[in-house]
């Protein structure tokens, strides 16, 4: 089984400010890894993934996340943040070997409340 | 826009009533996920359904099931429903034709299930 953990529920940060999302997980398997967003009554959206290769992955919107094997951690991180990605955010895992079929296991999301 | 849909966007129900939620994958999707989002779970997972099988469970309660149509849409009918149940209902679909490489779950914009 896997789970995740996300070390911080609320992260508030001032415009144009780096931000981290901090991000752990644990699996006796090896994982596929995911961030998604949540925009205000919407649904999910990838932001980025990792499943093999470079450990530093670049997705959507100017976020970046690096994996970490022997931390088990996939942190979140933007050089500088606007008022549009005020949203939560999830990390996500998945055994790459189609365990569970793909099933998601979430962590509990961040809060990230971008101020002018 | 996902290309995943589901209705209804809202649903308001009583205690011990029956309801169904729709999902509608992307086209050609053969995969269908769902997951239940509520403010003390957190985000979970409840079973998956593959071409009109079940191909995993999650944290699904008894009185939840689950069925995909020959169509490739899929219901989530909850039962006897309580005041815990209220929450956030996601489907989730994904292209499982390339299975040499994993493709990313595409998510819906839920259905906001209260149970008053």
């Amino acid at each position: 089984a896997q789970s995740v953990t996300q070390l911080d529920s609320q992260v508030p940060v001032f415009e144009e400010a780096p931000v981290e999302l901090r991000c752990n997980y644990s699996s006796s398997v090896s994982v596929y890894l995911f961030w998604y967003v949540q925009y205000p009554n919407q649904g999910l959206q990838l932001l980025l993934k990792y499943l093999s290769g470079s450990t530093l992955v670049k997705g959507i919107n100017g976020f970046e996340a690096e994996f970490n094997k022997s931390q088990t951690s996939f942190h979140l991180r933007k050089p500088s943040v606007h008022i549009s990605d005020t949203a939560e955010y999830f990390c996500a895992v998945t055994p790459d070997s189609g365990g569970s079929n793909y099933k998601l296991t979430f962590g509990k999301g961040t809060l990230l409340t971008v101020n002018p | 826009d996902s290309g995943v849909t589901q209705t209804p966007k809202h649903l308001i129900t009583a205690t011990g009533q029956r309801v169904t939620l729709r999902c509608s994958p992307r086209s050609g999707d053969l995969s269908v996920y769902w997951y239940q989002q509520s403010l003390d779970q957190g985000l979970q997972f409840l079973i998956q359904y593959y071409n009109g099988e079940e191909r995993a469970k999650g944290n699904i309660l008894e009185r939840f099931s689950a069925q995909q149509f020959p169509d490739l849409h899929s219901e989530l009918n909850l039962s006897s429903l309580e005041l815990g149940d209220s929450a956030l209902y996601f489907c989730a679909s994904r292209d499982t034709s390339l299975e040499t490489w994993y493709n990313e779950q595409f998510f819906g914009p839920g259905t906001r299930l209260t149970v008053l």
